[in-house]
């Protein structure tokens, strides 16, 4: 099965600058790879996902890279903002059609701290 | 965008009963349902995929028999953990899809069973 590998655990930056995540996959056969945001005890949020036909995609300050040879993937967060704080999650799942057809195979997570 | 509800929110048990979690698509119909599983800290993990009418598709290491789920029609996956013990406790959280409609899968805000 999928094998989906995040790094680092933590993350700590200073407000304003910028946070870099990164993940591999196993599966060369993963097509869907979505980031997700948690905030404690709640649901995890898609901040932005990107299908294995496109390197790359941005949405204001958020931005993700996929290398499909390599098998990993990147989340870029420029200015950050204390409000960025959050513990981050990748994923990877087969399916095309946003990983609607099969689950989602989840990375670790990477806390991420924004100093004031 | 699409909202998924999840109740009760909380549930507190004794050890040995059966515990009963429902997830709801309220706008609109869900092809196929996800379980996941998420302890303290930790990542996300699928336990089962649901497809209305038909019986749930688990994933390696997850008892059927403990964690028995009824998708009994487009809007409504049931999650039952039964004979719950105190390691059963945990954050348990249900995705939907649909098939042609979303674009991903949207979460539901997730139930925190604690097991005595």
């Amino acid at each position: 099965g999928e094998n989906v590998e995040q790094h680092p655990s933590t993350l700590s930056v200073q407000e304003g600058d910028s946070a870099v995540i990164k993940c591999t996959y196993s599966d060369s056969a993963s097509n869907y790879f979505p980031w997700y945001k948690q905030e404690l005890g709640k649901r995890p949020q898609l901040i932005i996902d990107i299908r294995s036909n496109v390197g790359e995609k941005k949405d204001q300050r958020i931005a993700v890279t996929l290398n499909k040879t390599a098998k990993h993937f990147s989340l870029h967060i420029t200015e950050t903002q204390p409000e960025d704080s959050a513990v981050y999650f990748c994923a990877a799942s087969p399916s095309y059609s946003g990983g609607g057809a099969d689950g989602l195979t989840f990375g670790k997570g990477t806390h991420l701290i924004i100093q004031p | 965008g699409a909202v998924v509800s999840q109740h009760p929110s909380r549930v507190i048990c004794k050890s040995g009963t059966s515990v009963k979690i429902e997830c709801r698509s309220l706008d609109f119909q869900a092809t196929t349902m996800f379980w996941y599983r998420q302890f303290p800290k930790q990542s996300l993990m699928l336990m089962a995929t649901s497809n209305e009418g038909s019986k749930a598709t688990y994933e390696q290491g997850v008892e059927k028999d403990k964690f028995l789920i009824n998708h009994a029609s487009l809007t409504l996956s049931t999650l039952t953990v039964t004979s719950a013990h105190p390691e059963d406790s945990s954050f348990y959280i249900c995705s939907a899809w649909a098939s042609g409609r979303i674009d991903t899968q949207y979460f539901g805000p997730g139930t925190r069973l604690t097991v005595l």
